[in-house]
């Protein structure tokens, strides 16, 4: 069964602490990785999209990697503003279907 | 960057009642529009996928005539709740994608969500 695993459920950091988010998945046939981060009460605002394992992008204090089986959200030197839900999707495409698989999301806290 | 555009943000209505939510891709068009329903500290729930031109397809579960879909044109895609009972009070929220020119599907832009709260 197709799956997006997000790791950990809430995480509450000091500022200038860095950590890692995990997204594990399981689906056939990977058309994309996607991080989104989301406020409270807002949509998602888009990231970060990967596609292939060994891919890596960087935008500011974040750094989304893929691997074949997982994405790593590494987040350097955070600040409050970062404060946030981060959600992973997957996108695979069986035949029109475009939709995405969506984790739980992993609830960022920084504190000043 | 891709905009997308939703309204109402905010919502009250009476039970019993209808409520249409608009979704406007800004600045691209969007070949492919989602219905997502979020509950509260939980991840997005996918109600429905629509394309411009043809019928949204359902999520198993979500209720076509409860959740009128229509996508008229490439820049627009509403969603009306008909009926609305207090049940169906969550935050709902649309994304929008287009094709590339190698046919390749873009990343999800969402609008900023709706609160729907029925009365």
């Amino acid at each position: 069964e197709d799956q997006v695993t997000q790791s950990p459920e809430a995480l509450r950091l000091q500022e200038g602490e860095s950590s890692s988010l995990n997204c594990s998945y399981t689906v056939s046939g990977l058309r994309g990785l996607f991080w989104y981060r989301q406020d409270p009460g807002k949509g998602p605002e888009f990231l970060f999209t990967l596609y292939s394992a060994g891919e890596e992008k960087e935008k500011e204090r974040l750094k989304a990697t893929l691997t074949k089986k997982e994405s790593f959200l590494h987040i350097t030197a955070p600040k409050p503003e970062d404060s946030a839900t981060y959600l992973c999707a997957v996108r695979h495409e069986a035949g029109n279907n475009r939709k995405l698989i969506w984790g739980l999301g992993t609830s960022l806290a920084v504190n000043p | 960057g891709a905009v997308v555009s939703q309204h109402p943000s905010r919502v009250i209505c009476k039970s019993g009642t209808s409520v249409k939510i608009e979704c406007r891709s800004l600045d691209f068009q969007a070949t492919t529009m989602f219905w997502y329903r979020q509950f509260p500290k939980k991840s997005l729930m996918l109600m429905a996928t629509s394309n411009e031109g043809s019928k949204a397809t359902y999520e198993q579960g979500v209720e076509k005539d409860k959740f009128l879909i229509n996508h008229a044109s490439l820049t627009l895609s509403t969603l009306t709740v008909t009926s609305a009972h207090p049940e169906d009070s969550s935050f709902y929220i649309c994304s929008a994608s287009y094709s590339t020119l190698r046919g390749k599907n873009t990343e999800a832009f969402f609008g900023q969500g709706t609160r729907l709260t029925v009365v």
